[in-house]
C-alpha cells in the first residue's frame, strides 16, 4: 500500500548543531512533499515543501533534500535552536494530506 | 496563529454519546479538510469540503459526518461514540481545493470518550 514513514521516532541533538530529520515514501508517483512542524498543544504548521521536478530547495534555516532514486527525502535544520524542538512529519499532498509518523526532535543545551 | 479557529478545544464525553466539533476557515479559504490524530493512527485525512461540496474522502467512519455551511463553516458530527475515537481533531483550510496550496491548520480539539 502506499505510505509515508520516518525512519526514527526520536532524534536528540545539542543546540547550535545541524539536525537531519528523515523520511522514505513508497509511491514512486509522488511527486510533492510537504515537512510540518507540530508544537506540543498547537497543529501542523508548515515548514517547506518540494516538487519531484527539484531535489533540493531551501528556506530559512531549513533545507529539504529529495531523491526520487531510492523515494527518500530529508530535513536538514541549521544551528538548531530549543524552539525548534517539536515534532516533524513529511506528508505527501495528493489533494489530501498522507503523513508519516514523525520524528520527535528533543534540543539539549 | 494560522488564521483557522477551532471550537470547542477540549470535549469529554461518554461512549455512545455524539458531538459536534466546528471549525472557521482562513478568511477567503474555500476548502476545509478534516484530519484525526490519534497515537496509534498518526494524524489521517478524514474528509474534505470545497465551496459547500464534498471533495474528498478518506478513512472516516460512518459513523462520522461532516458539512459545510454557506458561510464556509464547517462542522464534524461523531455519534455513537467509542473509546478509540478520542484523539485530537484538526481542521484546515486551504484556498482553492487543489493538491499544491498549502493547507493551514487549526489549533485542534482534543476528544476524550470515558
Amino acid at each position: 500500500g502506499e505510505s509515508v514513514g520516518l525512519h526514527l521516532p526520536t532524534l536528540s541533538v545539542q543546540e547550535g548543531d545541524n539536525s537531519i530529520i528523515n523520511c522514505a515514501y513508497s509511491n514512486s508517483a509522488s511527486d510533492y512533499f510537504i515537512w510540518y512542524k507540530q508544537e506540543s498543544g498547537k497543529g501542523p504548521q508548515f515548514i517547506i515543501d518540494i516538487r519531484s521536478n527539484m531535489d533540493k530547495r531551501q528556506g530559512q534555516r531549513v533545507t529539504v533534500l529529495l531523491n526520487k532514486t531510492v523515494k527518500h527525502l530529508s530535513l536538514q535544520i541549521a544551528a538548531t535552536q530549543p524552539g525548534d524542538s517539536a515534532v516533524y512529519f513529511c506528508a505527501e499532498n495528493r489533494d489530501k494530506l498522507i503523513f508519516g509518523t514523525g520524528t520527535r526532535l528533543q534540543v539539549f543545551p | 496563529d494560522s488564521g483557522v479557529t477551532q471550537t470547542p478545544k477540549h470535549l469529554i464525553t461518554a461512549t455512545g454519546q455524539r458531538v459536534t466539533l466546528r471549525c472557521s476557515p482562513r478568511s477567503g479559504d474555500l476548502s476545509v479538510y478534516w484530519y484525526q490524530q490519534s497515537l496509534d493512527q498518526g494524524l489521517q485525512f478524514l474528509i474534505q469540503y470545497y465551496n459547500g461540496e464534498e471533495r474528498a474522502k478518506g478513512n472516516i467512519l460512518e459513523r462520522f459526518s461532516a458539512q459545510q455551511f454557506p458561510d464556509l463553516h464547517s462542522e464534524l458530527n461523531l455519534s455513537s461514540l467509542e473509546l478509540g475515537d478520542s484523539a485530537l481533531y484538526f481542521c484546515a483550510s486551504s484556498a482553492s481545493g487543489r493538491g499544491d496550496n498549502e493547507q493551514f491548520f487549526g489549533p485542534g480539539t482534543r476528544l476524550t470518550v470515558l
